[in-house]
């Protein structure tokens, strides 16, 4: 079945960066694209950018913009999200999603990955 | 950038209720908005795209109506597992962008 596996949780001190991973599995890696969304504690959904795991270049949000960095590798069907200059306020659970479009972008998210919590605190 | 907008941010409401949750964007989406349920401890799940198709294998009394910057999600008969979050996500234009939730709860 189609499953996105990510990282485990991590705690990070402020002005620290931290490299989220996304395991895609049970469908062709590179048809689908994958997006990043995060939701702080207690709080709705933020959408933080868009990969395609054919090639391209990423796309991020404004808010992010300067910040993060979203990679793949092929060979292991794994996409990356590098944050940096973390700070309290980015303490959320981070979600991968794969768009529901085949080789195009529907901005539709299903299924999504099981989330990591990150904790930004001195 | 697109702002959506729902309510109620909260309802109470018992098992077999009908429940209605509106969602608002801040311009024509035409129907590219889609409907999410999100249980606590977990991540979203996909229920309505397109403002009216169930996604596979999504219950049928979930139902989406709607077009242009008015939408809604109806729970026919409310079940216990349907008490959640539910977000709208506007999918017309980037960057997405999610509603801040309507919480189900149990009356």
């Amino acid at each position: 079945q189609v499953q996105l596996v990510q990282s485990g949780a991590e705690v990070k001190k402020p002005g620290a960066s931290v490299k989220f991973s996304c395991k895609a599995s049970g469908y062709t890696f590179t048809s689908y694209y994958i997006h990043w969304v995060r939701q702080a504690p207690g709080q709705g959904l933020q959408w933080m950018g868009i990969i395609n795991p054919d090639g391209g270049s990423p796309s991020y949000s404004q808010k992010f913009q300067g910040r993060v960095t979203m990679t793949r590798d092929t060979s292991t069907s794994t996409v990356y999200m590098h944050l940096s200059s973390l700070r309290p306020e980015d303490t959320a659970v981070y979600y991968c999603a794969r768009d529901t479009g085949i080789t195009m972008t529907n901005n539709w998210f299903d299924p999504w990955g099981q989330g990591t919590l990150v904790t930004v605190s001195s | 950038d697109i702002q959506m907008t729902q309510s109620p941010s909260s309802v109470s409401a018992s098992i077999g209720d009908r429940v209605t949750i509106t969602c608002r964007a801040s311009q024509d989406i035409s129907s590219w908005l889609a409907w999410y349920q999100q249980k606590p401890g977990k991540a979203p799940h996909l229920l309505i795209f397109g403002a009216t198709s169930l996604q596979s294998g999504v219950p049928s009394r979930f139902s989406g109506s709607g077009s242009g910057t008015h939408f809604t999600l109806t729970i026919r008969s409310l079940q216990p597992e349907d008490f959640a979050t539910y977000y709208c996500q506007q999918a017309s234009s980037f960057p997405p962008a999610f509603g801040p939730g309507t919480k189900v709860g149990i009356k």
